[in-house]
């Protein structure tokens, strides 16, 4: 099956930092997704991309939809302690709606 | 904006009994809602999509006889882990498609399961 490969798996930096994680592909997505979840609870939309190519920022949080369809980024600029959680990246290939999960970035941020 | 609860939020129960956990859409309404297990420290997984009014479709390797879905109205879809074991112990997450909206899944809080 599909499978998305996420990098780093952790990442411990100071407060201020910025931050940088991506996902690979093996095939094409239709649209790209991060999201992060904090312990105990269930995954919160950061950021979709809809289009190759696209460019999309959210406050703090810049991602991209690689041009080839089988890769995205997420970027933090400028981190604060809140920013600790996990990241994960998700695909959807299809209409269906299913989600493809990465295996996550683990980001702890020191004062 | 779209907020979608669970229920219980943690259970614990005894190996071989039956545990029901639900999945609501609360202000709006969801054709497909999806469940997802996540084993500490790992990614979710895709166990099964349930459309509202027609048969779950599990994903392969998941026991549809052992995770029965049901998804009566267009803002509950019930997940029953049947006779549950040890290592059916996991963090269980629902989410919902908004009828007509764009792809964006809206996720639960999830529910803790322990099996004793």
């Amino acid at each position: 099956g599909q499978q998305l490969n996420q990098s780093p798996q952790s990442m411990f930096i100071q407060e201020g930092e910025d931050v940088s994680m991506n996902c690979t592909s093996s095939s094409i997505f239709n649209t790209w997704l991060w999201y992060k979840q904090d312990p105990g609870e269930g995954p919160v939309l950061l950021i979709a991309l809809y289009k190759a190519g696209e460019l999309t920022s959210n406050g703090r949080l810049t991602a991209q939809f690689g041009i080839t369809r089988k890769d995205s980024f997420l970027n933090i600029s400028a981190s604060i302690p809140s920013d600790v959680g996990i990241y994960f990246c998700a695909g959807q290939a299809d209409s269906s709606y299913k989600l493809i999960f990465g295996s996550g970035t683990r980001l702890l941020v020191r004062p | 904006g779209a907020v979608v609860s669970q229920h219980p939020s943690r259970v614990i129960c005894k190996s071989g009994t039956s545990v029901k956990i639900e999945c609501r859409s609360l202000d709006f309404q969801a054709t497909t809602m999806f469940w997802y297990r996540q084993f500490p420290k790992q990614s979710l997984m895709l166990m099964a999509t349930s459309n509202e009014g027609s048969k779950a479709t599990y994903e392969q390797g998941v026991e549809k006889d052992k995770f029965l879905i049901n998804h009566a109205s267009l803002t509950l879809s019930t997940l029953t882990v049947t006779s549950a074991h040890p290592e059916d112990s996991s963090f269980y997450i629902c989410s919902a498609v908004a009828t007509g909206d764009s792809y964006e899944q809206y996720f639960g809080p999830g529910t803790r399961l322990t099996v004793t």
